[in-house]
């Protein structure tokens, strides 16, 4: 069974410029979720989605966007790129709306974004 | 708030020597306790979820176990393999959603 599949794995941007990230969630698993890791501030939610439908936005300026697709895959974006913004972005998916006895989460390998 | 604190920042053991993680949490209901390893330049690898106080869940040498107020991580004779990151998340209940809020993690090194 494949896992979370990110791509670009790498890439470098120059700043001002903008960037797409997608993601191929495991099959099956309707909702998507993105986290922003850095040394200093660790793993931070950006955004979820779940049935083409954005759930929950973390505390990003609007310069963070997402979609998700009708087949689960979701794609992120981030407009007038900043040095800040140089990261490993994760993406999750898990396999049910939340339920009482919550779910498992799986993540990807990440894309590694240098802006400079 | 929802937060979650991780201790210690860094831990060095000596192959063999066995200890514990901790992992303090601050939320407004539970909904699940997440616990990831992650190595250097990859994504966490998901170990243990954990929903109610009084659970514990095994999977090797790893031990997970969860009260209202924190979980642990006990490793048991570790092996150098098992150097890595090591991440606690919380879900809550009042997200009506899958967001987890992560701790700043705690970095293990085995020696052999």
């Amino acid at each position: 069974k494949a896992g979370v599949t990110q791509t670009p794995r790498y890439l470098i941007k120059t700043r001002g410029q903008q960037v797409t990230l997608s993601c191929s969630p495991i099959s099956g698993h309707r909702s998507v979720s993105w986290y922003q890791q850095t040394p200093g501030q660790g793993l931070q939610f950006l955004f979820e989605y779940f049935s083409e439908t954005q759930r929950n936005k973390g505390n990003f300026p609007g310069r963070f966007s997402g979609r998700q697709f009708s087949n689960s895959r979701s794609e992120m974006n981030v407009s007038t790129l900043e040095l800040g913004d140089s990261a490993l972005y994760l993406c999750a998916s898990s396999s049910k709306s939340p339920e009482p006895s919550g779910n498992t989460i799986y993540f990807g390998e990440g894309s590694w974004l240098t802006v400079v | 708030e929802d937060q979650v604190t991780q201790s210690p920042e860094a831990l060095r053991l000596q192959e063999g020597e066995s200890s514990s993680l901790n992992c303090s949490y601050t939320v407004s209901g539970l909904r699940g306790l997440f616990w990831y390893r992650q190595d250097p330049g990859k994504g966490p690898e998901f170990l243990f979820t954990l929903y109610s106080a009084g659970e514990e869940k095994e999977k090797e040498r790893l031990k997970a176990t969860l009260t209202k107020k924190e979980s642990f991580l006990h490793i048991t004779a570790p092996k150098p393999e098992d150097s890595a990151t090591y991440l606690c998340a919380v879900q809550a209940y009042s997200s009506n959603t899958g967001k987890l809020i992560f701790g700043q993690g705690t970095t293990l090194q085995v020696k052999p």
